[in-house]
């Protein structure tokens, strides 16, 4: 069964490092997510990618993060300057149709000392 | 301001028994919810859907509940097992919103089943 598939499983950076979490959605899906958990918190929204640009953002994703689709096949989630509130589980996302039905990857560990 | 929230932080069941978790939403102009299954060390997993024209949807062994009057959802789980055991997120998205994978989740129910 396809699957979204995320690097790294765990990374760890110090504070003010850049970090770039990558995710390979599902090939034929056309509309991709990052979303990220904080230990013991909600799954909150970042930003929504689809037609190779931003099309919603919340306000977590300022000026520190961006996205990108370098390729046909990786979707990227970059933060320019890590601080130690950055540090929680980051997950890819991604589904085919205009739908709630979205399907994660299981996730890159950020921790930020 | 508009929240997605739940009543109950754990829920512990015998196997075989049937599971109701629930969720209270704030905002009426939510038409559209959702909720997902994340076990550990997992992402979150699509169970079942509902649109705010429904009061009711049924998939297999889940139930999922809507009641737009008193702005609750219920997913009640027929026959819980232990790999029913996870953590379960209602999710919403707001009326007018342009992104579909938009979803704002509530906190979470832990659900152990208990053999």
């Amino acid at each position: 069964e396809p699957e979204v598939t995320q690097t790294p499983s765990h990374q760890v950076t110090q504070m003010g490092q850049e970090v770039i979490l990558r995710c390979v959605p599902i090939s034929n899906h056309l509309y991709f997510y990052w979303y990220r958990q904080i230990l013991g918190q909600k799954v909150e929204f970042l930003v929504s990618f689809y037609n190779n640009e931003i099309s919603e953002k919340s306000e977590i994703f300022d000026d520190q993060f961006s996205v990108e689709r370098p390729d046909g096949s990786n979707f990227t989630l970059k933060i320019r300057s890590t601080k130690l509130e950055d540090s929680a589980m980051y997950f890819c996302a991604s589904n085919q149709l205009w739908t709630g039905e979205l399907f994660f990857g299981e996730g890159s560990r950020l921790t930020v000392l | 301001g508009e929240s997605v929230g739940l009543h109950l932080p754990t829920l512990s069941v015998q196997e075989g028994d049937n599971s109701i978790i629930n969720c209270a939403y704030s905002n009426s102009a939510s038409d559209y919810f959702i909720w997902y299954k994340q076990e550990s060390g997992k992402g979150p997993q699509f169970i079942i859907d509902i649109r705010s024209n429904m009061d009711k949807r049924q998939g297999q062994r889940v139930t999922v509940l809507l009641n737009k009057t008193v702005k609750h959802l219920s997913l009640q789980i027929a026959a819980t097992q232990p790999g029913d055991s996870a953590v379960y997120f209602c999710a919403e998205i707001f009326a007018g919103g342009t992104s579909y994978g938009k979803l704002t989740f509530g906190q979470g129910t832990i659900l152990t089943v208990h053999p």
